[in-house]
């Protein structure tokens, strides 16, 4: 099973709004990464987690909060969000990198946020 | 810094052209990793090929090629006898080798490939 499954596909919310959305991948993967893509533009690195562990924040606005309950689920939860946060939000995963191999990232098909 | 470029931004083709899309890379790493990405229209990001750079073999995957050369800092993408289904935006993507626990990307711009009947 190669497949990043992503929930839901399409979500449209209002700026007082609380929602999540949910990553689930059963490759045994240990890294598990958020991205966000604006159109026409490549995919923009938000978080990473490492065995469960956040290893990497870009930065990111504190209206988005990450969390990884368990080695196989990313979830992302919203509040408060701006109508610029409109974008296709992109799950993916990979097997932890070693020094004598490397593993692609496997992404999922993305939810398409849309902020009124 | 890391840094990819795909100076194309889109092409458009007839079915059965061939196209080359064209990926040039930067990073002070000696060992680094390159990939291909496709993004159909509905969003998914599929991976296509891994290259590292200590393996310059060129490789062929049914009517896809690719052609690394370290010499130029490129890695070129081919396709063969194009089809609609081809029709996607391209990602490049670098990322430098460690054991840190995950990876990095640094993805180029994309180029969008256009294949008309």
């Amino acid at each position: 099973d190669t497949e990043v499954t992503q929930t839901p596909k399409h979500l449209v919310m209002g700026m007082t709004n609380k929602k999540s959305l949910k990553c689930e991948q059963h490759m045994g993967h240990r890294a598990m990464y958020w991205y966000k893509q604006k159109a026409k533009k490549p995919p923009e690195l938000m978080f990473v987690y490492s065995y469960e562990k956040l290893s990497i924040n870009e930065s990111v606005p504190s209206r988005f909060s990450p969390e990884c309950p368990n080695s196989s689920l990313l979830n992302l939860h919203l509040h408060a969000l701006q109508p610029e946060d409109s974008a296709l939000y992109l799950c993916a995963s990979s097997q932890a990198p070693t020094t004598s191999s490397y593993n692609e990232q496997f992404f999922g098909p993305g939810t398409r946020l849309t902020v009124l | 810094a890391q840094k990819v470029t795909q100076a194309q931004t889109e092409i458009s083709v007839v079915e059965k052209e061939d196209v080359t899309l064209d990926c040039v890379y930067e990073t002070r790493d000696t060992t680094y990793y390159l990939f291909w990405y496709k993004q159909p229209p509905s969003g998914e990001l599929v991976f296509l090929i891994r290259r590292n750079s200590f393996d310059e073999q060129n490789e062929i995957s049914g009517r896809y090629s690719w052609n690394f050369q370290k010499s130029t800092s490129s890695f070129n993408f081919t396709i063969t006898a194009s089809q609609v289904v081809d029709s996607a935006v391209y990602f490049c993507a670098l990322s430098e080798g460690d054991n840190s626990g995950y990876s990095t990307l640094t993805f180029g711009k994309g180029t969008m490939l256009l294949v008309s009947p």
